[in-house]
């Protein structure tokens, strides 16, 4: 069964700062990967997802994500944070032949000024 | 905006009651996911319905039911309240039946509050 850990249930940066989220991942056969977004009171907004493309992807807001299959990470960076980043971050694997996905409990990103 | 509408936005109630949450999907999805999401358990799946039928079942109590109607628009039934069923409960919507292939679109949530 998939499954996906999130390291660091919160993790705070300086503006302007590298922000590095980290997943692994768990997944029987070639996984299909997403990162979510989720901002105070709001529903969850996809940034980005893995579908056995291209290894590195990218999202909106300038985040991206590298797919290492050795390593079974998908972690989320951004070269600079800004302010508004401030959100807690979710990490998510499909399961399987079902379309539902599977959550990481996801890390709450502080970023200060 | 996501294009997914929840309503209500919040509902308080009491232990032993039944509640009814509503979705209505984006326009042209055909498939509605519903999720819970509490402190103790993160977001969990609760169950899936493509074009009127159920599609899969992940973690839902035999308390809770869901249904999809022919205009799409999807139902999830709480019934006899526990404490521990105050929650976001979410509502996403898709254009297939596999959301590794398409987006999940979410909702904002109602939030229950079960006292």
């Amino acid at each position: 069964a998939q499954s996906v850990t999130q390291l660091g249930s919160h993790v705070s940066v300086s503006e302007g700062a590298l922000v590095l989220l980290r997943c692994n991942y768990s997944s029987s056969v070639p996984p299909y990967l997403f990162w979510y977004v989720q901002y105070p009171n709001q529903g969850l907004q996809l940034l980005l997802k893995y579908t056995s493309a291209a290894t590195l992807v990218k999202g909106i807001n300038g985040f991206e994500a590298e797919f290492k299959k050795s390593e079974t990470s998908f972690h989320l960076t951004k070269p600079s944070a800004h302010m508004s980043d401030a959100a807690e971050y979710f990490c998510a694997v499909s399961e399987g032949s079902q379309g539902n996905l599977i959550f990481g409990k996801g890390t709450k990103l502080s970023v200060k000024p | 905006d996501s294009g997914v509408t929840q309503t209500p936005k919040h509902l308080i109630t009491a232990t032993g009651q039944r509640v009814t949450l509503r979705c209505s999907p984006r326009s042209g999805d055909l498939s509605v996911y519903w999720y819970q999401q509490s402190l103790d358990q993160g977001l969990q799946f609760l169950i899936q319905y493509y074009n009127g039928e159920e599609r899969a079942k992940g973690n839902i109590l035999e308390r809770f039911s869901a249904q999809q109607f022919p205009d799409l628009h999807s139902e999830l039934n709480l019934s006899s309240l526990e404490l521990g069923d105050s929650a976001l409960y979410f509502c996403a919507s898709s254009v297939g039946s596999r959301g590794f292939t398409d987006t999940q679109y979410f909702g904002p949530g109602t939030r229950l509050t079960v006292l």
